[in-house]
């Protein structure tokens, strides 16, 4: 079956502080593994769209990595306003089409 | 940029209601999903349409219908609401490849 893992489920960070969001899969043949942004009360914001192991994207203090098992999301010198919970999710090609399977999210605090 | 408009922000109905829900994107996308989003559960596949008139079922379609008459409008229909559905719906769209995916920004509707 087809899975998502997120951890942590929640992370509280120091202002500047480094750190790294985890978001390990098993799917029987991956299309895509995306990263989004959810602000309480909003739909996900996209982030990221990763489709091979090795590749890497970057928005300002976020980065975004792939391996074959896992992904994760890096945030440098995070700021409060990187808040908000991180939604990972998955399409694979045995799947319906574009239907997305996600993880069940890491809730970041950032303090300042 | 993509725009995926959900009608309502917050609803409240009372149970036994038949209860619309409605979605428009505006980039002519083939794709369209809906999702129910609950603490501890996460996002939830509940339909999708990958054509107008086509309609298939997700995860947890039991108490749901679709209708999807147009390419650019997918409706969400809760025969007879219960409290149970309670919960954050959420719209989103692709274009026929699973690319481009975006959500819209929520309805979050209670029932009573």
């Amino acid at each position: 079956e087809d899975q998502v893992t997120q951890s942590p489920e929640a992370l509280r960070l120091q202002e500047g502080e480094s750190s790294s969001l985890n978001c390990s899969y098993t799917v029987s043949g991956l299309r895509g593994l995306f990263w989004y942004r959810q602000d309480p009360g909003k739909g996900p914001e996209f982030l990221f769209t990763l489709y091979s192991a090795g590749e890497e994207k970057e928005k300002e203090r976020l980065k975004a990595t792939l391996t074959k098992k896992e992904s994760f999301l890096h945030i440098t010198a995070p700021k409060p306003e990187d808040s908000a919970t991180y939604l990972c999710a998955v399409v694979n090609y045995g799947g319906s089409q574009g239907n997305l399977i996600f993880g069940k999210g890491t809730k970041l605090s950032v303090k300042p | 940029d993509v725009k995926v408009t959900q009608s309502s922000r917050y609803l409240v109905k009372r149970t036994g209601e038949k209860v619309f829900l409605e979605c428009v994107q505006d980039m002519d996308h083939e794709n369209m999903f809906w999702y129910r989003q609950d603490p501890g559960l996460g996002l939830r596949l509940i339909y999708f349409s990958y054509d107008v008139k086509m309609k298939e079922k997700g995860d947890i379609p039991e108490g749901y219908s679709v209708s999807r008459e147009k390419k650019e409008r997918f409706s969400l229909i809760l025969e007879s609401a219960s409290t149970n559905q309670t919960s954050m719906y959420l719209c989103a769209s692709t274009n026929y490849r699973g690319e481009g995916y975006t959500f819209g920004s929520g309805t979050r509707l209670t029932v009573v």
